[in-house]
């Protein structure tokens, strides 16, 4: 199966650069998600990295390296409306529901002014 | 169109009440998912639908029976649910076995 961690908030302010990382554990997967939701709104997605390195998208950067578990968010000059909780998330490659998108725990970003 | 369509957006119903979540997606997606998400906690997967026909069930109560008439819709029957089902649940769809996923934006429910 897999599992993935995330802290679970970070407070940064405006302008800022944030990081939020995900540790993870699986016995194989396809690649690593990133997902943002705002209160009361709809997971979007982000980002994704199938393989190791950094992937650039606009104010948005994801990493992921497999030797070491773990991969990041970043962003860059923080803008208020970008307070929402943050998910990763990777999809197995075992069958049946471990095929299927995990999340972790989430990230609840607040920015202040 | 890159839109997951939900309805409704907020349900109300008492335990002996039945009701229907519906979805809809015009991307070509053959994969659509149930999802159920309590506050502050990530989206739980419920039922997986690969090119029409249900492909994963984790086991989910029977009180929750989903159906998909067609390759763009799929629907969320409920039937005497329980306060504690209580949540949102979310439609989401993706290419088949696809990393991205698309959301729709929900249906508010709350179990009385």
């Amino acid at each position: 199966g897999q599992s993935l961690e995330q802290p679970s908030e970070v407070t940064a302010v405006e302008g800022a650069i944030v990081q939020i990382n995900c540790t993870y554990q699986t016995s194989g997967f396809y690649g690593l998600s990133w997902y943002q939701q705002h209160d009361g709104g709809a997971p979007t997605f982000l980002s994704y990295n199938a393989l190791d390195g950094l992937e650039e998208t606009g104010r948005f950067s994801s990493f992921l390296s497999r030797s070491d578990s773990y991969g990041y968010l970043l962003l860059q000059e923080l803008q208020m409306k970008d307070s929402a909780s943050y998910f990763c998330a990777v999809r197995g490659r075992s069958s049946g529901s471990a095929r299927q998108l995990t999340f972790g725990s989430g990230t609840q970003l607040t920015v202040l002014p | 169109d890159t839109e997951v369509t939900q309805t409704p957006k907020h349900l109300v119903m008492g335990m002996t009440n039945k009701k229907s979540l519906k979805c809809e997606q015009h991307m070509g997606h053959r994969a659509m998912y149930w999802y159920k998400q309590k506050a502050k906690k990530p989206p739980e997967l419920m039922f997986v639908y690969s090119y029409e026909k249900l492909s994963i069930n984790e086991s989910v109560p029977s009180r929750f029976s989903p159906e998909c008439p067609n390759s763009s819709l799929l629907n969320l029957h409920l039937h005497a649910l329980q306060p504690e089902d209580s949540a949102l649940y979310l439609c989401a769809s993706s290419q088949s076995g696809g990393d991205t996923q698309y959301f729709g934006p929900g249906t508010r429910l709350t179990v009385l």
